[in-house]
Formats: C-alpha cells, structure tokens, sequence
C-alpha cells in the first residue's frame, strides 16, 4: 500500500514564526503536492513538485515556499506565520506515468496560528 | 477560469437510501473528473474517475457519468450504508496526467442506521 506521513497531526505556532510542515512517500514516486483544505473551500493547492529540486507553483502559494532535496520528501515552509494561515495541510504524491491520475494522501497536519 | 460547485451538505439519510450528490463544473477543455471520498480522521482517497464524456466511473456501488451537455459528474449510490458516512469531493483535472487538481467545496454525508 502507498503511504504518505506527516510529521505532525496537530501543530500550534505563534505568529511571526517560520514553520516547517514534513511529507514524506515510501512508493518512489515522481509528483508530491501540498494543499490546504479550509470548510466550503475544499483543497486548493499550494505548490508541487514533478522531481527531485523541481516545484511549480499552485493556486495560492503566497506566503508558502517548499523544499524537495529527495524524492520521497517533500516540505512546505511558512516563512513567517500569520493568522489566516490556520488551516488543515494535506500532502499528496502521484506517479507521473500516462493514466496514472490518482494521488495520495497524507491524513493532514492541523495547523493553529495564534 | 476552472471550476467546481458540489451541494452545500451535509447530507442527512437512512441506511439503505438512495443517495445523489450533484457535481458541475467549468473548464475550457475536456478535463478528467474524479470523485475523492475523505473519511474521519483520514487523508482522501480517490474514489472514482472518468477521464472522457459518457464514460462513467464506478467503485464500491458508486458510480457517475462525465455528462459534456450538461458539464456534470453527479455521484449516486443505490443503497447506502451507516459506513459511507465521510466528506465526498468533487474534482477536475486541468491536465492530462491528473496533476492540477480544482477540487469543489466537499458535501458531508451522514448515513443514520
């Protein structure tokens, strides 16, 4: 089975903070995304990344930078957080081979900015 | 622009219901349309996918139709169970490898016994 973890269920972080949210995906594959989920918003993604150093920006990746040193690992960075960055973060990883289409999910990492 | 309008929920029925969550979207293009199903405390998971229209996508007694007159991809379930309780997200794909993802607001459904 596909595994995708995150480092952290639930995290509280002041404003003003740099914070650091972790993915990582034990299934070698090439496409990893992190998106917030926010009630009657649904997912919007933030960035993701289609190999090793790659990333591509999403819908809203102001306020967000990301990481990917490896191919299994990729993190999202708040560079100084603030309040309407409260939210519920997913990470997801796909495999780029043609009809491949489905990602995977982490189970989220509550975020709380006070 | 692309985008996605699922029913506000949630969705309140009896074991054994026929369920119907309507899906439609905007997009330039013929885009994939997939239905990712999140239940408590867990990630999503992609529930069903129709890559082009009339077809129809179907999983676990699930099913919607890719309908491009109507530009729609409702989902319905003949009979559900207290099991399907979760949040269903409609979502379109703005290119061909699934990857840019515009997901609609998610409906919760709630099944009673």
């Amino acid at each position: 089975d596909v595994k995708v973890t995150q480092s952290s269920r639930y995290l509280v972080k002041r404003t003003g903070e740099k914070v650091f949210l972790e993915c990582v995906q034990d299934m070698d594959h090439e496409n990893m995304f992190w998106y917030r989920q926010d009630p009657g918003l649904g997912l919007r993604l933030i960035y993701f990344s289609y190999d090793v150093k790659m990333k591509e920006k999403g819908d809203i990746p102001e306020g967000y930078s990301v990481s990917r040193e490896k191919k299994e690992r990729f993190s999202l960075i708040l560079e100084s957080a603030s309040t309407n960055q409260t939210s519920m973060y997913l990470c997801a990883s796909s495999f780029s081979g043609e009809g491949s289409y489905e990602q995977y999910f982490g189970p989220g990492t509550r975020l709380t900015v006070t | 622009g692309n985008s996605v309008t699922q029913m506000e929920g949630p969705v309140t029925l009896s074991e054994e219901a026929f369920l119907t969550i309507n899906c439609t979207y905007t997009a330039t293009g013929y885009p994939s349309l997939f239905w990712y199903v999140q239940y408590p405390g867990e990630g999503l998971q992609l529930l069903l996918k129709a890559t082009k229209a009339d077809d129809k996508g179907s999983n676990k007694g699930f099913e919607a139709t890719y309908r491009k007159e109507t530009t729609s991809f409702h989902l319905e379930k003949g009979s559900v169970q207290v099991s399907d309780s979760a949040v269903y997200f409609c979502a379109l794909s703005r290119d061909n490898a699934g990857n840019m993802l515009t997901f609609g607001g998610g409906t919760r459904l709630m099944v009673k016994p």
